[in-house]
């Protein structure tokens, strides 16, 4: 079935360093991935999301790359802050184009 | 704008009971979801619809009905409560599968 694998489940970083969180995807179809920040008893919210058309793409801080033929895509943190710490989550479109399948989550922690 | 309101915040059900969280959104949003969230887990999808009257079976369906019958609302009914129900239920809405989703801030539930 389709599925999304995100690592690592957690990640502890010193304040000004950079993260990384890798997901793979199984369904080739997929074209759509956007990237979830969940802060503690909060609802998740979109923090960027890349489309099967490009490779990369840059807000401020955050980045995210996208490889199609090995079917797998990143978000980048650069210059981490207290308040980039939360659960983030990649998610990519079902093949039906109707759902999102996300990774069971990132807790990432910021320590300054 | 609203965005997405889920009513109530906070329930709690004896085993048996039935209920249902609502689900309203006011952007217009043709596709809409359901998602649980149990404690330090990711998002499981149970239902979505990608307009009035339609609706679709996710991942974990069993033990929940919905309908949706306008644009506006999509209500998540729970048929003979159990104890594996309890979770932090999300309701979200886009425009389109490949488009961002917006989530609503949760309604928590615990059944005793």
């Amino acid at each position: 079935g389709e599925n999304v694998e995100q690592h690592p489940s957690t990640l502890s970083v010193q304040e000004g360093d950079s993260a990384v969180i890798k997901c793979t995807y199984s369904d080739s179809a997929s074209n759509y991935f956007p990237w979830y920040k969940q802060e503690l008893g909060k609802r998740p919210q979109l923090i960027i999301d890349i489309r099967s058309n490009v490779g990369e793409k840059k807000d401020q801080r955050i980045a995210v790359t996208l490889n199609k033929t090995a079917k797998h895509f990143s978000l980048h943190i650069t210059e981490t802050q207290p308040e980039d710490s939360a659960v983030y989550f990649c998610a990519a479109l079902n093949q039906a184009g109707t759902a999102l399948i996300f990774g069971k989550g990132t807790t990432l922690s910021v320590s300054s | 704008n609203a965005g997405v309101t889920q009513t109530p915040k906070f329930r709690i059900l004896k085993i048996g009971q039935s209920m249902t969280l609502q689900c309203a959104q006011d952007m217009n949003h043709n596709y809409m979801y359901w998602y649980r969230q149990d404690p330090g887990m990711g998002l499981k999808l149970i239902y979505y619809s990608v307009g009035a009257g339609i609706t679709d079976k996710g991942e974990v369906p069993n033990g929940y009905n919905v309908s949706r019958s306008t644009t506006e609302d999509f209500p998540l009914r729970l048929e003979l409560a159990a104890p594996s129900q309890t979770s932090v239920y999300f309701c979200a809405s886009s425009y389109g599968g490949n488009q961002p989703q917006h989530f609503g801030d949760g309604t928590r539930l615990s059944i005793l």
